[in-house]
């Protein structure tokens, strides 16, 4: 079965630093890989996939991810954090089992934005 | 396009009691989950349909969960009897269909159950 770990369960930087959140995955087969983000008393909210073709895939709200196989890797970055960005982020892969994908998240890393 | 539509947004029971969550996917969707996510965690797949059918269901406790999706549009959930554990935020989404690779799914904003 398929797993993916989120490194730091809470992240702080300040308001216009990188924003750098830390996603592990390990799978045997190529990988469909998400970004959710989740705000207090809220759903989850797609941010950006990784399916096939370019590995470097650019997301909403100026976010961007790169896929690294030899690393099994999905960091997602922001090159300057914005208050707004205070959240829940979940990395996920998808796993086909049972005739049907479905998700893997990780336990999740809250991002925390100082003035 | 109107969102996932969840209900009630928060619930306070007693352990023991019963108790009812609602969903209703976006227009269109024919695949529906729900998920259950605790404080701490990611978000874990209880149940997924495709139109009114169970896809998966594995990792439902069966013994004290439920779930339906009658006329494959609205679902309901349902825990009797709640233990302490249950306490969590129960999510609903739903995607145009199974394949999670190309459709993204679209959640709902959750209810909030607390088991005292």
């Amino acid at each position: 079965a398929q797993s993916v770990t989120q490194l730091g369960s809470h992240v702080s930087v300040s308001e216009g630093a990188l924003v750098l959140l830390r996603c592990n995955y390990s799978s045997s087969v190529p990988p469909y890989l998400f970004w959710y983000v989740q705000y207090p008393n809220q759903g989850l909210q797609l941010l950006l996939k990784y399916t096939t073709g370019a590995t470097l895939v650019k997301g909403i709200n100026g976010f961007e991810a790169e896929f690294k196989k030899s690393e099994t890797s999905f960091h997602l970055t922001k090159p300057s954090a914005h208050m707004s960005d205070a959240a829940e982020y979940f990395c996920a892969v998808s796993e086909f089992t049972s005739g049907t994908y479905k998700y893997i998240f990780g336990t999740g890393t809250r991002l925390k934005v100082l003035a | 396009e109107a969102g996932v539509a969840q209900s009630p947004r928060y619930k306070i029971i007693e352990k023991r009691q019963s108790v009812a969550f609602w969903c209703n996917p976006i227009s269109g969707h024919a695949t529906l989950y729900w998920y259950q996510q605790i404080l701490g965690q990611g978000p874990k797949l209880l149940i997924q349909f495709q139109n009114n059918g169970v896809v998966d269901d594995s990792q439902l406790p069966k013994d004290r969960f439920s779930a339906e999706r009658l006329k494959g549009v609205d679902s309901t959930l349902k825990i009797q009897p709640a233990k302490l554990e249950d306490s969590a935020v129960y999510l609903c989404a739903s995607s145009l269909m199974a394949g999670a690779a190309n459709y993204g799914y679209t959640f709902g904003s959750g209810t909030r159950l607390t088991v005292v």
